[in-house]
C-alpha cells in the first residue's frame, strides 16, 4: 500500500483567490489522481496526474481552473484558481501503486477541506 | 461507459445485528469492484476488492462482498455491527482497464445503534 499525506489540511478562502495543495506520497507510484467531494456528495473525478504530461481531465473540469503538477513519480499538486463559494469542497489525492496493474486500486489521501467565502 | 448505483442513502442498524449495504453496478468491461469506507472526518479507506478472482471477497473489519455478475450486484455484508462502523460506504467501480478510472457510488451513510 501508499501513505498519502495533503497538505493544508484544511483552508478558508476568500473568493478570486487561488489556493494549491500538494500531495506527496511515500513511495514511487505509477498514477497519482484528483477528486472532488462536494459537501454531501459522493466523489467526481478532477482528472489524472501524469507525470512529465500535461494532466487529463474529466468532462466538466480545465485546466484554467485546476491546473495540475506532477513533477516526479511521488509528488502533485493542484491549484484551484479563481476561486468562488461553489468551489468549497473537500479536495483528495489518490495513487495508484506500481504492482496494481489492471486492478486500479487506489489509496486516498486525507483530503484538504477547502472553504470560500 | 461504467456506473454505479447504491440501493440505499442510509441503513441503520443496531449493535449486534448484521449489515447489509446493496450496490448494483454497470460497465462495458469486466469490471474491478471496491468499497471504501468514509469514516467522519477522516480519508478513505479500501475495506475489500474484487478483481475476477474468487467471487466472495473478505476484506478487513468482518466485512464481506459477493460478486454476482447475472444480477450485476456487489452487495458488502457483516454478521454483525459494531458501533465503529459507523460511517459512509462507498461502493467503487473500475472498467478493468489500465487507465485506472474509478467511478463512485452516492455512498451508503451507516448508523450503528446501542
Amino acid at each position: 500500500s501508499a501513505v498519502i499525506s495533503q497538505k493544508p489540511s484544511r483552508d478558508i478562502c476568500q473568493r478570486g483567490t487561488s489556493l494549491t495543495i500538494q500531495c506527496q506520497v511515500d513511495s514511487q507510484v505509477t498514477m497519482m489522481f484528483w477528486y472532488r467531494q462536494q459537501p454531501g456528495q459522493s466523489l467526481t473525478l478532477i482528472a489524472t496526474a501524469n507525470q512529465g504530461s500535461e494532466a487529463t481531465y474529466e468532462s466538466g473540469f480545465v485546466i484554467d481552473k485546476f491546473p495540475i503538477s506532477r513533477p516526479n513519480l511521488t509528488f502533485s499538486t493542484l491549484t484551484v484558481s479563481n476561486m468562488s463559494p461553489e468551489d468549497s469542497s473537500i479536495y483528495l489525492c489518490s495513487a495508484g501503486t506500481s504492482g496494481s496493474g489492471l486492478y486500479n486500486e487506489q489509496f486516498f489521501g486525507p483530503g484538504t477541506r477547502l472553504t470560500v467565502l | 461507459a461504467q456506473s454505479v448505483t447504491q440501493l440505499d442513502s442510509h441503513v441503520s442498524v443496531s449493535e449486534g445485528t448484521p449489515v447489509l449495504l446493496r450496490c448494483n453496478y454497470s460497465s462495458s468491461y469486466s469490471p474491478s469492484l471496491f468499497w471504501y469506507v468514509q469514516h467522519p472526518n477522516k480519508g478513505l479507506q479500501l475495506l475489500l476488492k474484487y478483481t475476477s478472482a474468487a467471487t466472495l471477497v473478505k476484506g478487513i473489519n468482518g466485512f464481506e462482498a459477493e460478486f454476482k455478475k447475472s444480477e450485476t450486484s456487489f452487495h458488502l455484508t457483516k454478521p454483525s455491527a459494531h458501533m465503529s462502523d459507523a460511517a459512509e460506504y462507498f461502493c467503487v467501480v473500475s472498467g478493468g482497464t489500465s487507465y485506472g478510472k474509478l467511478t463512485f457510488g452516492q455512498g451508503t451513510i451507516l448508523t450503528v445503534h446501542p
